[in-house]
């Protein structure tokens, strides 16, 4: 397994454009986290999933995003009518249902302009 | 609110020496504390980890060291070596969910 990849790695919109970001997780984890992370910042919890559930939302997800695992698998995160807020670098972790320890893709670095 | 915060956003080390990055948190439910590395243009690599129910973990050249009491972590880089130059994350969770990390602390590592 080549561990977790996500595309594209880079994305550069105008403001009010939709945007979708796409992330594969390591095969046998039913686990799958989103990630924010803007310039001088760690990472901050946007929402996550277990198998095709999605558990948990920061209110950092406004009602502008929405993510979505439809088998459990690959998941997709998308943004509608960007702003220049959105600019960040957009990650994703997944791991086993039972472990502390995620493991990151190389993110998403989002641009609006 | 900022419920890990890593201070002395920087670190310049010479090359063999120990880096030493500390970490505080608030949240006395964490359970479990984690270092992430991370280079530019890639995401976080998880390095080591620690269960708050003990006080040390090691693994090669690095080792954790968890004080409950004073909610204060650290990880020592012995010896530092140049691949070491990164941005360094604490992280901790509660219930294996969510992760919250501090801002990071930029290691430079001299030869």
């Amino acid at each position: 397994d080549t561990g977790v990849s996500q595309n594209p790695r880079h994305k550069i919109t105008k403001r009010g454009q939709n945007v979708t970001f796409r992330c594969d997780p390591i095969s046998e984890h039913n686990r799958l986290y989103w990630y924010r992370q803007t310039l001088g910042q760690g990472p901050e919890f946007l929402t996550y999933f277990q198998n095709e559930a999605q558990l948990e939302k920061s209110r950092l997800l406004s009602d502008r995003f929405s993510a979505e695992r439809p088998k459990g698998s690959f998941s997709t995160l998308e943004i509608q009518r960007t702003e220049q807020g959105d600019s960040a670098m957009y990650l994703c972790a997944s791991t086993q249902a039972a472990a502390y320890e995620q493991y990151f893709g190389p993110g998403t670095r989002l641009t609006v302009t | 609110d900022q419920q890990v915060k890593q201070n002395s956003p920087s670190l310049s080390v010479q090359e063999g020496r120990i880096s030493i990055l500390n970490c505080d948190y608030t949240n006395s439910m964490f359970d479990y504390f984690l270092w992430y590395k991370k280079y530019p243009a890639e995401g976080p690599t998880f390095l080591i980890s620690i269960s708050s129910i003990k006080d040390k973990n090691e693994d090669g050249r690095f080792t954790v060291f968890l004080n409950k009491s004073a909610k204060h972590l650290s990880l020592h880089i012995v010896p530092s070596q140049p691949g070491d130059s990164a941005v360094y994350f604490c992280a901790a969770s509660y219930g294996n969910n969510r992760l919250a990390f501090g801002k990071g602390n930029q290691v430079v590592v001299i030869p």
